[in-house]
C-alpha cells in the first residue's frame, strides 16, 4: 500500500469547515483513498472512501486531485465531537481481506 | 453500518496470568478480523489477521505463542494474551471487513489491558 502524509495536527473553529489535507504521491491506479478517523480510547471509525471522483456522504466530503497524489477530507461544519485523530490510508480495493495500515493521523482539534 | 463488539472493554491483571479478548461481529459474518494493538500517544499496529477455521497469520515481530488466536465461528474471534508482563499493556483493538462493495471495515470499541 502507498504510503501517506498528513500533518500531526490541526485546530478548527466550531462551526467551520475543517480541512484535512493528505498528500500520497506514491499512490497506484488501483489504489483508493480511505478516512477513518479515532476519537480518543474508542476504536476507528470509517468516515468515507475514494478513487479520483470526489465523495460525499452525511459525514464527509473526499476532495481528490486530478493526479490523485494528494486529497483533502472536508467536515462541512465542524462540530467538538469532531476532535479525533483522522487517518488517511490508501489501499487497493481488493484489500478487504487486509489489515490497515495506519500512519500517525492528523490529531484536529475543535475549538469552541 | 455493521457492529463489531468486544468484550471486556477493561481488564486489571497480575503479571504472569492470561487474558482473553472477545471480539463479535453482531450482525454480519466475518471469516476474517483483525487484530491490533494501540500503545498510549501512538497509532494503530496490526498484530495478526485472524481467519475462520485456520491458523491466524502473524505480522512480523508478533509473538504467537504469546497471542494465541481463535476464530472459532464466522462472528467469533478471541485473543489470548498468554503470561501477561507490564509491556504487554496497551489498547487493543479488532476489526472485521465486510467484504462487500467499498470494503469498509467495523472496528470494534477496544479493551484497555493493564498488566500490573
Amino acid at each position: 500500500d502507498a504510503k501517506t502524509t498528513q500533518p500531526p495536527s490541526m485546530d478548527c473553529a466550531e462551526g467551520r469547515a475543517a480541512n484535512l489535507p493528505c498528500n500520497h504521491s506514491t499512490i497506484s491506479g488501483n489504489e483508493y483513498v480511505y478516512w477513518y478517523r479515532q476519537i480518543h480510547s474508542q476504536g476507528p471509525q470509517y468516515i468515507i472512501h475514494g478513487l479520483k471522483n470526489n465523495e460525499t456522504n452525511e459525514m464527509a466530503s473526499l476532495i481528490i486531485t486530478e493526479d490523485r497524489k494528494s486529497s483533502t477530507l472536508i467536515l462541512p461544519h465542524a462540530t467538538l465531537r469532531d476532535t479525533a485523530v483522522y487517518y488517511c490510508i490508501v489501499r487497493s480495493s481488493g484489500g478487504g481481506a487486509d489489515g490497515l495500515t495506519f500512519g500517525k493521523g492528523t490529531h484536529l482539534i475543535i475549538q469552541p | 453500518g455493521a457492529v463489531v463488539s468486544q468484550h471486556p472493554s477493561r481488564v486489571i491483571c497480575k503479571s504472569g496470568t492470561s487474558v482473553k479478548i472477545e471480539c463479535r461481529s453482531l450482525d454480519f459474518q466475518a471469516t476474517t478480523m483483525f487484530w491490533y494493538r494501540q500503545f498510549p500517544k501512538q497509532s494503530l499496529m496490526l498484530m495478526a489477521t485472524s481467519n475462520e477455521g485456520s491458523k491466524a497469520t502473524y505480522e512480523q515481530g508478533v509473538e504467537k505463542d504469546k497471542f494465541l488466536i481463535n476464530h472459532a465461528s464466522l462472528t467469533l474471534s478471541t485473543l489470548t494474551v498468554t503470561s501477561a508482563h507490564p509491556e504487554d499493556s496497551s489498547f487493543y483493538i479488532c476489526s472485521a471487513p465486510t467484504l462487500q462493495g467499498n470494503n469498509e471495515q467495523f472496528f470494534g470499541p477496544g479493551t484497555r489491558l493493564t498488566v500490573l
